[in-house]
């Protein structure tokens, strides 16, 4: 299994691009979230899916959208960059039941916005 | 907001020393998990305890909770250079758009 996959690693965008963070996961899991990572701030939730085409928003969705068409795929889109979402972004996924909510994370994207 | 504080921010310890790493949070837990992220990398999961558990085990690592304390620690024992991560506690307060993360504590071993 490859787990939880995330593309870009890296991007650099200038203010007012868009671009889609692509996000998949091969282990069935119906919870899937993402989080931007700031220093000093640990993990915020940006948006989240308890499954295939059921999204909510978490902390911080401002200028993010997401949509859920597939179990596996849970892709994050920016509408418009600007430089305050310069940030590392992770993706997650859990399966549902069990003891807790263990949570599966990818690698990561680094993006910049200039 | 996060729920979770961890204490200390920073750690920098011996190889084969024990490290401590504490977490505190404000409201009522199911469970409390804790991740490591080493530099550059996604959180990996390390341990879960339950709000009706006191401690945990898990090779090298042991978990306590004090429920009426609002506080979590972990222990790494006999640490090693490999152990040098940032390591983040997660409290679920009830459900999966509940799950929290700290702003984490940096242990750097030095071998």
């Amino acid at each position: 299994n490859a787990g939880v996959t995330q593309t870009p690693k890296f991007q650099v965008l200038k203010t007012g691009q868009s671009m889609t963070l692509q996000c998949a996961q091969d282990m069935n899991h119906e919870y899937m979230s993402w989080y931007r990572q700031d220093p000093g701030m640990g993990l915020r939730l940006i948006h989240y899916s308890v499954g295939a085409g059921i999204t909510d928003q978490g902390e911080v969705p401002n200028g993010y959208n997401v949509s859920r068409s597939t179990t596996e795929d849970f892709p994050l889109r920016l509408l418009s960059a600007a430089p305050s979402q310069t940030s590392v972004y992770f993706c997650a996924s859990s399966a549902r039941g069990g003891q807790g909510y263990e949570q599966y994370f990818g690698p990561g994207t680094r993006l910049t916005v200039t | 907001s996060q729920q979770g504080e961890e204490d200390p921010q920073a750690l920098s310890i011996q190889e084969g020393e024990n490290a401590t790493m504490n977490c505190s949070y404000k409201t009522s837990i199911n469970n409390l998990q804790w991740y490591r992220q080493n530099s550059g990398r996604g959180l990996v999961h390390l341990i879960l305890i339950r709000s009706n558990e006191r401690e945990k085990h898990s090779g090298r690592l042991r978990v306590t909770l004090d429920t009426s304390k609002k506080s979590s620690s972990l222990l790494i024992t006999a640490s090693r250079a490999a152990d040098t991560a940032s390591y983040f506690c997660a409290t679920d307060s009830g459900g999966y758009q509940k799950v929290t993360f700290g702003t984490g504590t940096k242990l750097q071993v030095i071998p």
